[in-house]
């Protein structure tokens, strides 16, 4: 039973273009929504986290928008570049103790 | 710069073989996790850990077990490897205070034969 589901699989984009990778979740007690990053060869790195808040964050060419009635959040990444060819995990925990992870989607930016 | 290190990137076992795999992270952090890492279902965990010789159960405990015996170290036990256990672990460490991300080791890619 997936707690947080993630869309979608797979993602392509050209440079210069705006990723949107939206995620859902189940239980209302989630009040942290972080996502993550992970290049090949790599653990994922924390990108970017909402709390609930607050209904927006940017950071540099990074946004989630965060949809309390909905259970929604979404990451956009604009002016898409090359490098941010990645794969990105939304998750949603309490407390840092139950971090759950989407199934993650893996974004390719073509030059 | 702060690290959680995982002892190895690939590990190739037999099936039926005990193995265990370790992390150690060096920023003092009171929460360790075990995670596997599976196309397609994402991370889903494993077991994790609010401190020192204590463990809890995460969504797919079955078939592993952990230790913790000192606060910076956590093994990941596979009582006996099975080729449904071939996958990609990454280990994560968190502090205690409520809601601060994870930080990820490299993972270690198991492959049981």
């Amino acid at each position: 039973q997936q707690q947080v589901k993630q869309s979608p699989q797979s993602l392509i984009v050209q440079k210069g273009g705006i990723s949107i990778i939206n995620c859902a979740y189940e239980n209302t007690a989630f009040d942290y929504f972080p996502w993550y990053q992970q290049f090949p060869g790599k653990g994922p790195a924390l990108l970017i986290a909402i709390r609930p808040d607050v209904s927006e964050k940017k950071e540099g060419r990074f946004t989630i928008s965060f949809n309390k009635s909905a259970k929604q959040f979404s990451l956009h990444i604009m002016d898409s570049q090359p490098g941010d060819s990645a794969t990105y995990f939304c998750a949603a925990s309490m407390r840092s103790n139950d971090m759950r992870f989407g199934a993650g989607t893996r974004l390719t930016v073509k030059p | 710069d702060v690290k959680v290190t995982q002892s190895s990137r690939y590990l190739v076992k037999r099936t039926g073989e005990k193995v265990f795999l370790e992390c150690v992270q060096d920023m003092d952090h009171e929460n360790m996790f075990w995670y596997r890492q599976d196309p397609g279902l994402g991370l889903r965990l494993i077991y994790f850990s609010y401190d020192v010789k204590m463990k809890e159960k995460g969504d797919i405990p079955e078939g592993y077990s952990v230790s913790r015996e000192k606060k910076e170290r956590f093994s990941l036990i596979l009582e006996s490897a099975s080729t449904n256990q071939t996958s990609m672990y990454l280990c994560a460490s968190s502090r205690e205070v409520a809601n601060y991300g994870y930080t990820f080791g490299s993972g270690t890619r198991l492959t049981v034969v």
